[in-house]
């Protein structure tokens, strides 16, 4: 089936620190990869997506590459604030298909 | 303008009880969606209604039942509340598939506490 494996966290940075969370995805076809992004208290955000192979999304200061080869969609910032803090979500909807699937969250504590 | 909007924000009811989450989108999406989200923060999707048809039910307790005045209403009604229904609840939306657009828009959630 379709799914999504992300590292487990949490993750603690410094400020300026150089950010990765690791994202692997399992489907058939050629599936469509987000990044959500949810704030203390709120709702997800979609922080960026990717459609196809080679793709990159980027929103905000991160990245993440659709790899199809290594079937990963890491995703990387360069330099989190303490803003950043936050859990961050992989998803992965299937080709020609809205039934989206979340991976675990990784929670991301960025010290000043 | 909120895009997908959620009442009440906070639900705190006793075991037992009938209680319903109600949630609106704006955005004139097709598909809307009912999420739980436990305490560890994973996400498990419950329901999602397409032009009023449902197309999702992932094994949850009949006790649960979406119900979609139109489409961009998808209320959730609980009955006979237990404890193990504490968790927040995330109301989403998106377009239909012929739009190739797949992401879903989130509302703020609706913490439920059942005591």
């Amino acid at each position: 089936g379709n799914s999504v494996t992300q590292m487990e966290g949490p993750v603690t940075l410094s400020e300026e620190a150089f950010l990765t969370i690791n994202c692997t995805y399992t489907a058939t076809g050629y599936p469509s990869l987000f990044w959500y992004v949810q704030y203390p208290g709120e709702g997800l955000q979609l922080l960026l997506k990717a459609t196809k192979a080679d793709d990159k999304g980027s929103n905000k200061g991160f990245e993440a590459t659709y790899r199809k080869e290594t079937t990963s969609f890491h995703l990387e910032k360069g330099s989190v604030q303490v803003s950043d803090s936050a859990v961050y979500f992989c998803a992965l909807t299937p080709y020609n298909n809205n039934d989206m699937r979340f991976g675990a969250g990784t929670r991301l504590t960025v010290k000043p | 303008d909120t895009a997908v909007s959620q009442t009440p924000k906070y639900l705190v009811t006793q075991m037992g009880n009938d209680k319903s989450i109600k949630c609106e989108q704006n955005l004139g999406h097709d598909t809307m969606y009912w999420y739980k989200q436990d305490s560890k923060k994973f996400l498990k999707i419950m329901f999602s209604y397409n032009n009023k048809e449902l197309i999702i039910n992932e094994t949850v307790p009949n006790r649960f039942s979406p119900k979609s005045p139109d489409k961009a209403h998808l209320n959730l009604h609980i009955n006979s509340l237990e404890l193990g229904d504490s968790a927040v609840y995330f109301c989403a939306s998106s377009q239909d598939l012929t739009s190739g657009s797949y992401e879903q828009y989130f509302g703020p959630g609706t913490r439920l506490t059942v005591t």
